[in-house]
C-alpha cells in the first residue's frame, strides 16, 4: 500500500494559464475527495467521487474548476484561467467501501503570480 | 460558518506532560470525529477517531473525548514527546460525505 499520491508536488503558474494536477488514490479504495488548504485555515471540501461518479461539489468550486474521474481510479483537478487567489495547497484523500476514514495525500501547492 | 472550531492556534507543553488539545463543533447532525496530525509540506496524517456512539477512544498515547451535549471533544497525549510537535486538526463527517475541517492548534513540546 503506497498512499495516496499527488502529482505535481508543486506548481507555480502566471494568472490566467490552465494547470492540471492529478490524484491517486489508495488502491480500491473507490471514494476520492478535493480539498483546498490556504494559509492558517483547515482543509476545505471542494467536490468527492464514488467510483466515477461525481457526488457532490461545493460552492467553493467555481465554474473556472472541473474534476474528473474517468475509469474510478486515479482523478485529475483542473483549473481555468487562473486567478491570484486560486493559490493554496490542494490536497487529495481516498476512502475504502465500508470504511469511515479519509486518507490525504502529500498535496499539490499551487502559486499563481 | 465555520461549522468546526479550534480556538487555540498553539499550545506548548513540555516533554513527557499531557497535551491536551480542543475542538468545539456547532452541527448536531455530525456523527464522526477524526483528528490530523500536519507536518510543513506535508498532508494531513490520520490519527484517531470516534463515533458520536462512544464517548471514548484510545490508541496508545492518544485518546479522544468526545461529550455530545457539550458538543465539544478532545484530544490528549499522554506523554507528549518532541515528535509530536504539528500542527493536529480536528474534523467532523455527516453520514458518508466531506470532512469538515478547524483551523488547526501547532502543538510544540519542548524537550
Amino acid at each position: 500500500d503506497t498512499g495516496v499520491s499527488q502529482n505535481p508536488r508543486h506548481k507555480i503558474t502566471k494568472r490566467g494559464q490552465n494547470v492540471t494536477f492529478r490524484c491517486d488514490p489508495i488502491s480500491e479504495h473507490n471514494r476520492l475527495y478535493w480539498y483546498r488548504q490556504t494559509l492558517g485555515q483547515g482543509p476545505e471540501f471542494l467536490t468527492y467521487f464514488q467510483n466515477e461518479a461525481q457526488l457532490e461539489k461545493s460552492r467553493l468550486l467555481s465554474d473556472r474548476f472541473s474534476a474528473e474521474r474517468p475509469k474510478g481510479s486515479f482523478s485529475t483537478l483542473e483549473i481555468q484561467r487562473t486567478e491570484q487567489g486560486d493559490s493554496a495547497m490542494y490536497l487529495c484523500a481516498s476512502r475504502a467501501p465500508y470504511t469511515d476514514t479519509q486518507y490525504f495525500g502529500p498535496g499539490t501547492r499551487l502559486t499563481v503570480l | 460558518d465555520q461549522q468546526v472550531k479550534q480556538n487555540s492556534p498553539s499550545l506548548s507543553v513540555q516533554e513527557g506532560r499531557i497535551s491536551i488539545l480542543n475542538c468545539d463543533y456547532t452541527n448536531s447532525m455530525f456523527d464522526y470525529f477524526l483528528w490530523y496530525k500536519k507536518y510543513p509540506a506535508e498532508g494531513p496524517t490520520f490519527l484517531i477517531s470516534i463515533s458520536s456512539i462512544k464517548d471514548k477512544n484510545e490508541d496508545g498515547r492518544f485518546t479522544v473525548f468526545l461529550n455530545k451535549s457539550a458538543k465539544h471533544l478532545s484530544l490528549h497525549i499522554v506523554p507528549s514527546q518532541p515528535g509530536d510537535s504539528a500542527v493536529y486538526f480536528c474534523a467532523a463527517r455527516v453520514g458518508a460525505n466531506n470532512l469538515f475541517f478547524g483551523t488547526g492548534t501547532r502543538l510544540t513540546v519542548i524537550p
